[in-house]
């Protein structure tokens, strides 16, 4: 079956532009995640979705990071005015969402955003 | 204030021998630990777990050891094959029972099987 998909594999963007980085979790994951990995760096969580629960966003750096999941879904990662520091690669994971139980997260290939 | 830690950046060991992989942690409230695996170019895939109340867990090849008095697991591969060459990345959860188990990550540990 498919997996976790993301778009666009990779993005070039310039100091100061808006980027969105897109991802399909698996179908019927009603848990979404997204995290990052800087140079050197382990995977960095930034927010989770589970159904239609208000997000968890306490691993967001800025407020210039913002995320949305529309219709419990495919999910959008939006970067507001990039800086050289938000290069990285973009990982997002779904999972079942199975409270009170072990659950498996299920990774993207991610997408490397590298600004300029 | 890295939380999961993995001192070991890389690891080269003989095909056929045991590779042990190890990884400290800070935070008394994590209860959940994982290993994950990861190829170029590919997102990482879970390998092993292992809850709090328990001190072992096996599957095939992969073992993982926690330690809770020393905050400290490891990840024991025997026998390595060269497939396993590979990041491997250790990952601790606090949240288990909310459903949210958001992972904190150590920084990896580069493995290299040598024919």
């Amino acid at each position: 079956g498919a997996g976790v998909s993301q778009s666009p594999s990779n993005k070039v963007t310039e100091k100061g532009k808006d980027v969105e980085l897109r991802c399909d979790p698996i179908s019927g994951h009603t848990a979404l995640y997204w995290y990052r990995q800087s140079l050197g760096q382990g995977l960095e969580f930034l927010i989770y979705f589970q159904g239609n629960s208000a997000p968890d966003k306490s691993g967001l750096p800025s407020d210039r990071f913002s995320a949305e999941r529309t219709g419990g879904s495919v999910s959008t990662l939006t970067i507001q005015r990039t800086q050289q520091e938000d290069s990285a690669v973009y990982l997002c994971a779904s999972s079942l969402g199975r409270g009170g139980l072990p659950d498996t997260q299920y990774f993207g290939p991610g997408t490397r955003l590298t600004v300029l | 204030d890295q939380q999961v830690k993995q001192n070991s950046p890389s690891l080269s060991v003989q095909e056929g021998r045991i590779s042990i992989l190890n990884c400290d942690y800070t935070n008394s409230m994590f209860d959940y630990f994982l290993w994950y695996k990861k190829y170029p170019a590919e997102g990482p895939t879970f390998l092993i777990s292992i809850s709090s109340i328990k001190d072992k867990n096996e599957d095939g090849r992969f073992t993982v050891f926690l330690n809770k008095s020393a905050k400290h697991l490891s990840l024991h591969i025997v026998p390595s094959q060269p497939g396993d060459s590979a990041v491997y990345f250790c990952a601790a959860s606090a949240e288990r029972y909310t459903g949210n188990e958001k992972l904190t990550f150590g920084t990896g540990t580069r493995l290299t099987i040598i024919p």
